[in-house]
């Protein structure tokens, strides 16, 4: 199993481009997120799927969107990317709610 | 608001000592909480878990104790070694809900 994967696993963007990341779980988890993760912090919760068709907001989810078109899919999705958002982002899922989460390698993005 | 914090934002600790990091939590109706690896430009790993009806529980050279009474959560790592320095983050869920809420994180680095 490959576990949590996330493309790509680096970015360059600059104000007020457009970009999705991806993250694919080969686990068959039912429950998904994203984090972002600014220098020397700990982990925010952008957003979150309970189930495949179903998102729902986090603690900072003003400048993002998602979509689980499908179980094994969680994209994250930023409009017009601005400098705040340069951050590490990272991708998880897990089995049960509120269980154990399985985290993704992360996906390093700038935003210029 | 509520949240989950740690004591020490960085931990210093001699090759084959034990290490203790510190996590407190401020609500009291949470009742699952985990404790996270992450090393530099990796994703964080789950290392232990705990439920709020148990105080204690053994991993291989890691244990994890919390106390209730003073909403408080230690990681205890046996004979640490230098493939431990990373940075240890605590996470809690609340209510059985579908979140984890991550505190600040604890760097712990291991001299030689």
């Amino acid at each position: 199993n490959a576990g949590v994967t996330q493309t790509p696993k680096f970015r360059v963007l600059k104000t007020g481009q457009s970009m999705t990341l991806l993250c694919a779980q080969d686990m068959n988890h039912e429950y998904m997120y994203w984090y972002r993760q600014d220098p020397g912090m700990g982990l925010r919760l952008i957003h979150y799927s309970v189930g495949e068709g179903t998102t729902a907001k986090g603690e900072v989810p003003d400048g993002y969107n998602v979509s689980r078109l499908k179980k094994q899919n969680f994209l994250l999705g930023l409009e017009s990317a601005a400098p705040s958002q340069t951050s590490v982002y990272f991708c998880a899922s897990s089995y049960t709610a509120g269980g154990e989460q399985y985290f993704g390698p992360g996906t390093r993005l700038t935003v210029t | 608001g509520e949240s989950v914090g740690l004591h020490l934002p960085t931990l210093s600790v001699q090759e084959g000592d034990n290490s203790i990091i510190n996590c407190a939590y401020s609500n009291s109706a949470s009742d699952y909480f985990i404790w996270y690896k992450q090393e530099s430009g990796k994703g964080p790993q789950f290392i232990i878990d705990i439920r709020s009806n148990m105080d204690k529980r053994q991993g291989q050279r890691v244990t994890v104790l919390l106390n209730k009474t003073v909403k408080h959560l230690s990681l205890q790592i046996a004979a640490t070694q230098p493939g431990d320095s990373a940075v240890y983050f605590c996470a809690e869920n609340r209510n059985a809900g579908n979140m984890l809420t991550f505190g600040g994180g604890t760097r712990l680095m291991v001299k030689p």
